[in-house]
């Protein structure tokens, strides 16, 4: 298996414009997440999703931010319209069903987004 | 809530030696997870040991091991023979509850120097 695989590993944009970060899960995992790495705040989680489902936004820092995953194999964050702190990794992760029990969440490479 | 905190921002190791980080958390939760994260220069958030907290065993990999503490609540990454690939950050992490959310410390970041 690939692992999980983010695009774009970087990008570089101007405040105010749109910006979608994309995100393809281990195949067979049943959880996403989306984290957010600064060094202010360190590493926060934004949302996670179970089957497509999002369980927990409670981390999206504003109404800027939003994440779908319309299929089991693609997830997007966007942030609009975006702002010079919104500057930091994002990270993806999966991980497979839990059931009450630990499963590893696996991460992807990042995403390192500069708004200038 | 759940708290973990690293208080040593920053360490430093001669090649071979041993070293200890430190990572203590605070929770209500009786039945929980926690985890060390390796992430290099690369960025890539690597696995390194985790520890099931109804177990007394602590967890072994390798050179890694853990000193799990539970009435403490503290939760330690022990190097030995440490190597100049092992140079990283490394996150102490917490699961527990319901949820599979992992909450993460600030880091520490380890230089293995030659």
């Amino acid at each position: 298996d690939a692992g999980v695989i983010q695009s774009p590993r970087h990008e570089v944009t101007e405040m105010g414009q749109e910006v979608t970060l994309r995100c393809k899960p281990i195949s067979g995992h049943d959880y996403l997440f989306w984290y957010r790495q600064t060094m202010m705040r360190g590493l926060e989680l934004l949302i996670y999703f179970n089957n497509n489902v999002p369980i927990d936004d409670s981390g999206m820092p504003e109404d800027r931010f939003s994440a779908k995953m319309p299929n089991a194999s693609f997830s997007t964050l966007k942030i609009q319209p975006s702002e010079p702190r919104d500057s930091a990794v994002y990270f993806c992760a999966s991980s497979p069903i839990a059931g009450g029990q630990y499963n590893e969440q696996f991460f992807g490479p990042g995403t390192r987004l500069t708004v200038l | 809530a759940q708290t973990v905190t690293q208080s040593q921002p920053e360490m430093s190791v001669q090649e071979a030696e041993t070293v200890t980080l430190s990572c203590t958390y605070d929770t209500s939760e009786n039945n929980y997870y926690l985890f060390w994260y390796k992430q290099p220069p690369s960025r890539q958030m690597i696995l390194v040991i985790r520890q099931e907290a109804y177990k007394q065993q602590n967890a072994t990999e390798n050179r890694f091991s853990v000193n799990f503490q539970k009435a403490a609540k503290s939760f330690s990454l022990k190097i030995s023979d440490s190597q100049l690939g092992d140079t990283a950050m490394y996150f102490c992490a917490f699961m527990g509850g319901a949820t599979n959310k992992l909450i993460f410390g600030t880091g520490t970041l380890l230089a293995v120097q030659p």
